[in-house]
């Protein structure tokens, strides 16, 4: 069964306190993996797309990853405004079927000031 | 605004009653997709039309849920005799086409009480 998994369930950093991020996934037929922001009752906002292993993407204080098995959201020096929820997807393809997004539950960050 | 919008963005209603909910892509994206989201998880897939045709529908759309889209424009969600269980934010989601070397945009998402 297709899966992806994120952890830490939560994190909470101090302003300027660096951390990571992990996706893990099984999934057969990975057609790429894709990084959203959320925030409280809002939509998924997108944040990166990765295709390979080696592949890495970066925009402002956020950088993304890919390895075969896992996917890892790098966060520098962070700021109040980053606390949100970061999900984790990953486009999957069956058959004829043109396939979907698998999400993560998420990983809810909070950064104090 | 050239997003994903979608209404309404609230909802309440009895256990037993329809409810609608409509979605306007971004112009030009051919693709459309309804996605369900619970508190404390992620996104599940329902539903996706190319333009009008639906060719996917997930386990998940069960025969109270139908969705269409009508010249391949805006869509509707429409749920049936609502259940507590269809308690849940709606989201509704464009690309300008298929695969994954497409980006999913979502709105904002409808939020359904059925109390």
């Amino acid at each position: 069964e297709d899966q992806v998994t994120q952890s830490p369930e939560a994190l909470r950093l101090q302003e300027g306190e660096s951390s990571s991020l992990n996706c893990s996934y099984t999934v057969s037929g990975l057609r790429g993996l894709f990084w959203y922001r959320q925030d409280p009752g809002k939509g998924p906002e997108f944040l990166f797309t990765l295709y390979s292993a080696g592949e890495e993407k970066e925009k402002e204080r956020l950088k993304a990853t890919l390895t075969k098995k896992e996917s890892f959201l790098h966060i520098t020096a962070p700021k109040p405004e980053d606390s949100a929820t970061y999900l984790c997807a990953v486009w999957v393809g069956y058959g004829g079927s043109q396939g979907n997004l698998i999400f993560g539950k998420g990983t809810k960050l909070s950064v104090k000031p | 605004d050239t997003g994903v919008s979608q209404n309404p963005r609230h909802k309440i209603t009895k256990r037993g009653q329809n409810v609608t909910f409509r979605c306007d892509p971004i112009s030009e994206h051919n693709r459309l997709y309804w996605y369900r989201q619970t508190l404390g998880q992620g996104p599940e897939f329902l539903t996706y039309f190319q333009n009008e045709a639906q060719l996917e529908k997930s386990r998940l759309l069960s025969d109270r849920f139908s969705a269409e889209r009508p010249k391949g424009s805006f869509s509707s969600l429409e749920i049936q005799r609502t259940e507590q269980g269809d308690s849940a934010m709606y989201l509704c989601a464009s690309s300008s086409g298929g695969g994954s070397g497409n980006t999913i945009y979502f709105g904002e998402g409808s939020w359904l009480t059925v109390v």
